[in-house]
């Protein structure tokens, strides 16, 4: 049983390009949930995606930033014209529920704009 | 400020020495999660503590929530140099809109020293 994937594991994008971050959940997770990591800053939730719905991205900043999770395939966090101030480790994490339940995470993909 | 404080922020054991990483907040936490990081992964879960005074073990890590659910702490005992990494702690506030809009402290960089 696979665990979380997320790729690409690196990711170097130019400023005004797109970033897309892909998660692929545990067999049989339907909740996702993208985190941000900065240096020095800890992390920061961002949103929280259960199949086709999101149900909270209130950490998610406004514009340049949509995620989604569709029936098929893997939730993609997407950034359009990225900026300096967006590299940083991008950490996606799966549960079977939405409850106080263990969340698996994946290895994360590192986000650098040059 | 940091909403969940940890301390300390870094530590440099003996191997076979006991050790033990705090994780503090000013209000009362809603599910206490432990998870552990090495560099350039992704966070390995350690421990769920949600009731006040509950205490968890799994081989020789033991994570105890006090009793008013405002304080963690994660004890190691018999250190060794596989548990050199950065733990965390994440926990949830009442009234956050949904269970896993964690708050996380900045970590904790342990190294063993055989």
């Amino acid at each position: 049983n696979a665990g979380v994937m997320q790729n690409p594991r690196h990711l170097v994008r130019r400023r005004g390009q797109e970033a897309r971050l892909r998660c692929s959940p545990m067999k049989g997770h339907s909740h996702v949930y993208w985190y941000r990591q900065l240096p020095e800053e800890g992390l920061k939730f961002m949103v929280y995606l259960q199949k086709e719905n999101i149900i909270d991205e209130s950490g998610m900043p406004k514009e340049r930033f949509s995620a989604e999770f569709p029936k098929e395939g893997p939730s993609i966090l997407r950034i359009q014209q990225v900026v300096r101030g967006d590299s940083a480790a991008y950490f996606c994490a799966s549960s079977i529920t939405g409850g106080n339940t263990e969340a698996f995470f994946g290895q994360g993909t590192r986000l650098t704009v040059v | 400020s940091q909403e969940l404080e940890q301390s300390p922020q870094s530590l440099i054991v003996q191997e076979g020495k006991n050790l033990t990483i705090n994780c503090t907040s000013s209000k009362t936490l809603y599910g206490l999660y432990w998870y552990k990081q090495k560099y350039g992964e992704g966070l390995i879960f350690l421990m769920m503590l949600q009731k006040g005074g509950e205490e968890k073990s799994h081989e020789k890590i033991t994570a105890k929530l006090d009793e008013k659910k405002q304080q963690s702490s994660l004890h190691i005992t018999a250190s060794q140099p596989s548990h050199a990494g950065i733990y965390l702690c994440g926990a949830g506030l009442p009234n956050a809109g949904n269970n896993r809009k964690l708050i996380w402290g900045l970590g904790t960089s342990l190294a063993v020293n055989p």
